[in-house]
């Protein structure tokens, strides 16, 4: 049962435009999302988060949209830059007392020069 | 350097071994989980501990799987008799004690299990 679906394992941009990574679950009982970015051979490195009861937060070049209704969450990453070429992992809090994240499968991004 | 550390980053094992991993998380903090990812998966819950209470386990934790955070500092994760199918990153991450916050997660320890 895969409650966080990431259903684009991969997504090619030009440096400069806009990314759009998109994750839709099927949990009503996530109360907090994060997003982690990850490099190899490295560990998740948390980039933003927003809670259940707001639809959108912003931060720098990157901003999270959460349309509950709809059960469905994107990233927004403007302008992209090459650095910003990872795994990107959507990441809900199971919420009702647990601190459990469930993470999807991850969409990886590569941003061209 | 105040990041969470993981020893060992590699770890290479013959079947039926045991092994054990520890995790250093960010000092202060009080929350530590435990994940495993595989190639092609995102990270799975394995436990989280709330200083030295161990409160919450996944199904994923079998018998064979043990965890401890005997002071509330540092945390080990052993596994006995290990499976060709242990073989997975195991992550460990920490975070403060509040309502909404993020996990900082550690850099891995990679478990090859021949």
């Amino acid at each position: 049962d895969q409650q966080v679906k990431q259903n684009s394992p991969s997504l090619s941009v030009q440096e400069g435009r806009i990314s759009i990574l998109n994750c839709d679950y099927t949990n009503s009982m996530f109360d907090y999302f994060l997003w982690y970015k990850k490099y190899p051979a490295e560990g998740p490195t948390f980039l933003i988060s927003i809670s259940s009861i707001k639809d959108k937060n912003e931060d720098g070049r990157f901003t999270v949209f959460l349309n509950k209704s709809a059960k469905h969450l994107s990233l927004h990453i403007v302008p992209s830059q090459p650095g910003d070429s990872a795994v990107y992992f959507c990441a809900p809090r199971r919420g009702g007392g647990s601190e459990k994240l469930v993470f999807g499968k991850g969409t990886k991004l590569t941003v061209n020069p | 350097d105040t990041g969470v550390s993981q020893n060992p980053r590699h770890k290479i094992t013959k079947r039926g071994q045991n092994v054990t991993f520890r995790c250093d998380p960010i000092s202060e903090h009080n929350r530590l989980y435990w994940y495993r990812q595989t190639l092609g998966q995102g990270p799975e819950f394995l436990t989280y501990f709330q200083n030295e209470a161990q409160l919450e386990k996944s199904r994923l934790l079998s018998d064979r799987f043990s965890a401890e955070r005997p002071k509330g500092s540092f945390s080990t994760l052993e596994i006995q008799r290990t499976e060709q199918g242990d073989s997975a990153m195991y992550l460990c991450a920490s975070s403060p004690d509040s309502s909404y916050n993020e996990q900082f997660f550690g850099p891995g320890t990679r478990l090859t299990v021949l």
